[in-house]
């Protein structure tokens, strides 16, 4: 069954450093998700994308955030200059047009530590 | 705005028993709905979801969701528990902008133990 791919699975950063979290999406999949879930509570959205473009954001995902999609293949997430506060569970998902609104493929997640 | 809402942060149930999850959802036009099952240290693994059509909707794993416009809900069921159903449940609402990406809602969660 094709997955979700994300690295690393787990990263410790100091508070203030910039982090890349990379995913790797299903192959046929062309929308792409963010979503975090700090200390196993609410799982919260950041961003979506599609064609290239932010289709949404939330009011977490401000100017620290930015997503990319650098080739065919990955879809990454970058935290410019991380905060104590951005520790948390980071997902990435993806999806067929037909499941754009919900019911995405997720991946395993990254783990952030902000020290 | 869209939310969702699960009244219970704990259910309880036997091996063997029904088991229902609560959810209620509030949205502006017609409802996208999702359940989600997170297992310890794993990601969210979808179960069903309801976009329109019959308002009992089968998924993954035996798990089935009413669908209640009147009552604004969408509970999760399964007639019968197991063991293994023990995990965190999530509710979610969905929306859509013409072909863009969406977004979805997620309440808080519902812990499912199943005691033997």
């Amino acid at each position: 069954e094709p997955e979700v791919t994300q690295t690393p699975s787990h990263q410790v950063t100091q508070m203030g450093q910039e982090v890349i979290l990379r995913c790797v999406p299903i192959s046929n999949h062309l929308y792409f998700y963010w979503y975090r879930q700090i200390l196993g509570q609410k799982v919260e959205f950041l961003v979506s994308f599609y064609n290239n473009e932010i289709s949404e954001k939330s009011e977490i995902f401000d100017d620290q955030f930015s997503v990319e999609r650098p080739d065919g293949s990955n879809f990454t997430l970058k935290i410019r200059s991380t905060k104590l506060e951005d520790s948390a569970m980071y997902f990435c998902a993806s999806s067929t047009y037909r499941d754009r609104e919900g019911g995405y493929t997720f991946g395993s997640g990254t783990r952030l530590t902000v020290v | 705005a869209q939310s969702v809402a699960q009244p219970e942060d704990q259910v309880n149930v036997a091996e063997g028993n029904p088991l229902t999850v609560k959810c209620t959802y509030s949205v502006s036009g017609n409802p996208y709905l999702f359940w989600y099952v997170q297992y310890p240290n794993r990601g969210l693994q979808f179960l069903l979801k309801y976009i329109t059509g019959d308002n009992l909707v089968k998924g993954s794993y035996g798990f089935e969701a009413e669908f209640n416009k009147s009552q604004t809900s969408f509970h999760l069921k399964k007639p019968s528990a197991l063991v293994s159903d023990s995990a965190l449940y999530f509710c979610a609402v969905g929306t859509i902008r013409g072909t863009n990406a969406g977004k979805s809602t997620f309440g808080d969660g519902t812990t499912l133990t199943v005691k033997p």
